[in-house]
């Protein structure tokens, strides 16, 4: 069965230093979301693409974070300079319709936590 | 602003009873209200998607409603087993799928 894949599984680093996270969508997928989890909430969107093009960040920290998708299949989500807030659960998920309706396929998220 | 409400307490049963699971939601109209489960340290999985002019869904076990006066829905789990514990989140879609956003979850244990 096809997966949204993830990487890293946990990212453990010290605030001020960069880091950034990868997935891989679903084959054929469209739409692509990054989602923030903080313990105990639920996910925020932060980023959604359609193809390469981003068509909604307006949750994303401009200053601190930025995402891409340059061939409209995988991303990465950036972080840098990482801070103490930021640490949480980094879920990527992808949908196959123009536009995300309907079902989101989740990964397995990035646990991140910054000491 | 746009809410999404869920139970913020965990619900606690047991095996064999009916969980009854509620999303309250305000200042919106979604096309659609979608039902996920997330175990811990595991990212979300889809369970139930009903659009605004269903009143109910099905599956298995699982029962969804839609109220888009009283703007709730109810998920509903029949038979409750221990390996339903888990939080189960409600997120809504605006018309057009753009953004779709989560309620908090509420968090279900289910006791042998």
């Amino acid at each position: 069965e096809a997966e949204v894949a993830q990487s890293p599984r946990y990212k453990i680093t010290e605030k001020s230093q960069a880091v950034a996270f990868w997935c891989d969508p679903i084959s054929g997928h469209a739409t692509l979301y990054w989602y923030r989890q903080i313990l105990g909430q639920g996910p925020e969107l932060l980023v959604q693409f359609q193809d390469e093009s981003v068509v909604d960040d307006s949750q994303l920290p401009k200053d601190r974070f930025s995402a891409e998708r340059l061939k409209g299949v995988d991303s990465t989500l950036k972080i840098q300079p990482a801070e103490l807030g930021d640490s949480a659960m980094y879920l990527c998920a992808s949908s196959p319709g123009q536009y995300g309706t309907g079902e989101l396929f989740f990964g397995e998220g990035s646990r991140l936590t910054v000491l | 602003s746009q809410k999404i409400e869920q139970n913020s307490e965990a619900l606690n049963i047991q095996e064999g009873k009916t969980a009854t699971l509620t999303c309250n939601y305000t200042n919106y109209s979604p096309a659609y209200l979608q039902w996920y489960r997330q175990d811990p340290g595991r990212g979300p999985v889809f369970l139930l998607l009903i659009r605004e002019n269903e009143k109910e869904k099905r599956k298995e076990r699982l029962k969804v409603t839609f109220d888009t006066t009283l703007k709730q829905s109810l998920f509903h789990i029949t038979a409750s087993q221990p390996a339903d514990s888990a939080t189960y989140l409600c997120a809504l879609d605006r018309a057009g799928g753009f953004k779709t956003i989560f309620g908090a979850g509420t968090r279900l244990f289910v006791k042998a």
